[in-house]
This record gives C-alpha cells, sequence and structure tokens, in this order.
C-alpha cells in the first residue's frame, strides 16, 4: 500500500499559466515533505520542501501547499515554463531515516 | 564540484553473475541511501546508512546487500541478481536531519537476463 500517492501520472499546461501537482499521503505522523524533480537520464533533484508545522511554503516560482487535515499537499508552478517539463516526485522522510516516494507527474508545458 | 557518482550507468548481465554498484560521494554527508525506480512505482527505498558501519533496510532490501566502510562510499552488491532486480537504480547522500533534502547521483540501469 502506498503511503505517498500522486494520482495524477502526467499533466499538460500551456507555457505561461499555472502547474498544479498533488500529492497524498496517509500517515498523520508524517512530518516533513519535499519535492523533486527529475528530468531523463538524470537524477532527480531537490526542488522545495514544507515543514508540517507550516502550510505554505514559497520560492520563487514554486509554492507548496499543506492541507494536514486532508493530508494533501500541491506543488503550484506560475508560471510554468517548457524548462519545468520533466517528472515531479513528492516525498516524505519518516522518522528521520527513510524515504517515501510518490509514483511521480509527468509535466508537459506546451510553448 | 559536488557530485554523487554512481558506477557503471548501465550494465546488461545473466541470472547468478554477482554484480557490485558503486556509490561515492564527495560531500562528507552522513546518510547514504540507494532507491530502484520503477514504471508506475516511483522510487522505493532498498537500503539506507546513517553513517559508518550503521545500515538499515528500507522498503524492498530483498535481494540486495550493502555496506558503509568508509563514509564517501556506499556500494549496492547484488549477490545472485534475478529478472525482478531488472530496474534504475539511484544513490543518494545528505546529511543528517529531517529537513535535509537528498543528493541523487545519474543512476545505474541494470538488465538482469
Amino acid at each position: 500500500d502506498q503511503q505517498v500517492k500522486q494520482n495524477s501520472p502526467s499533466l499538460s499546461v500551456q507555457e505561461g499559466r499555472i502547474s498544479i501537482l498533488n500529492c497524498d499521503y496517509t500517515n498523520s505522523m508524517f512530518d516533513y515533505f519535499l519535492w523533486y524533480k527529475k528530468y531523463p537520464a538524470e537524477g532527480p533533484t531537490f526542488l522545495i520542501s514544507i515543514s508540517s508545522i507550516k502550510d505554505k511554503n514559497e520560492d520563487g516560482r514554486f509554492t507548496v501547499f499543506l492541507n494536514k487535515s486532508a493530508k494533501h499537499l500541491s506543488l503550484h508552478i506560475v508560471p510554468s515554463q517548457p524548462g519545468d517539463s520533466a517528472v515531479y516526485f513528492c516525498a516524505s522522510h519518516t522518522g528521520g531515516f527513510k524515504t517515501i516516494f510518490g509514483a511521480g507527474t509527468r509535466l508537459f508545458v506546451k510553448a | 564540484e559536488a557530485q554523487v557518482t554512481q558506477n557503471p550507468r548501465y550494465l546488461i548481465t545473466v541470472t547468478g553473475k554477482k554484480l557490485t554498484v558503486t556509490c561515492s560521494q564527495n560531500m562528507n554527508h552522513e546518510y547514504m541511501s540507494w532507491y530502484r525506480q520503477d514504471p508506475g512505482l516511483g522510487l522505493r527505498q532498498i537500503y539506507y546508512s546513517m553513517n559508518v558501519e550503521v545500515t538499515d533496510k528500507g522498503d524492498v532490501p530483498e535481494g540486495y546487500k550493502v555496506s558503509r566502510k568508509e563514509k564517501r562510499n556506499f556500494p549496492l552488491i547484488l549477490e545472485s541478481p534475478s529478472p525482478n532486480q531488472t530496474s534504475l537504480y539511484f544513490c543518494a547522500s545528505r546529511v543528517t536531519g529531517d529537513n535535509q533534502p537528498q543528493h541523487f547521483g545519474d543512476g545505474t540501469r541494470l538488465s538482469i537476463l
């Protein structure tokens, strides 16, 4: 049973519009969440994170929102750019040592 | 340049032939980890190490071994590879702490025939 779920395998967005990637989790003890971006033939790279004591974290065009009651987080990219086309993984650090990833969402940003 | 280096990048081998995938990091990170990526499943953690001589199982450790004799190196060993271990493997490292992101290598694609 996947504890971190990304239910949308892919998302297509027009350049300049907002991209919203979603992630759900099942374990209320998860206390830290991260988003990674992955291009083909490369390893994932860290994008942005959020602690469970916050509900929002912003870094330039990227904002992550956390809704603890719904066990849901989302990544907003505004404005979307063609270079943002990649696979995005949601992940949670559990107990400080284990990491659980979602299945990923492939984002296509059309020029 | 800060990096995590995996070797080999690609390997095709046969069932039962022992193989080792090496991982080295130059950032003096305490924590290192191995993942496998499979379609529809994302990245699943195989083993992790919190420091030298300290390792523990992740979610899918069966069929794998690891060792951490030096801080910079964390090899993944497949003693008797099987076709279900055909996958894309990533090594990662980070400093200790919940809020610390991981740095990943570029991956090793293993095909076990």
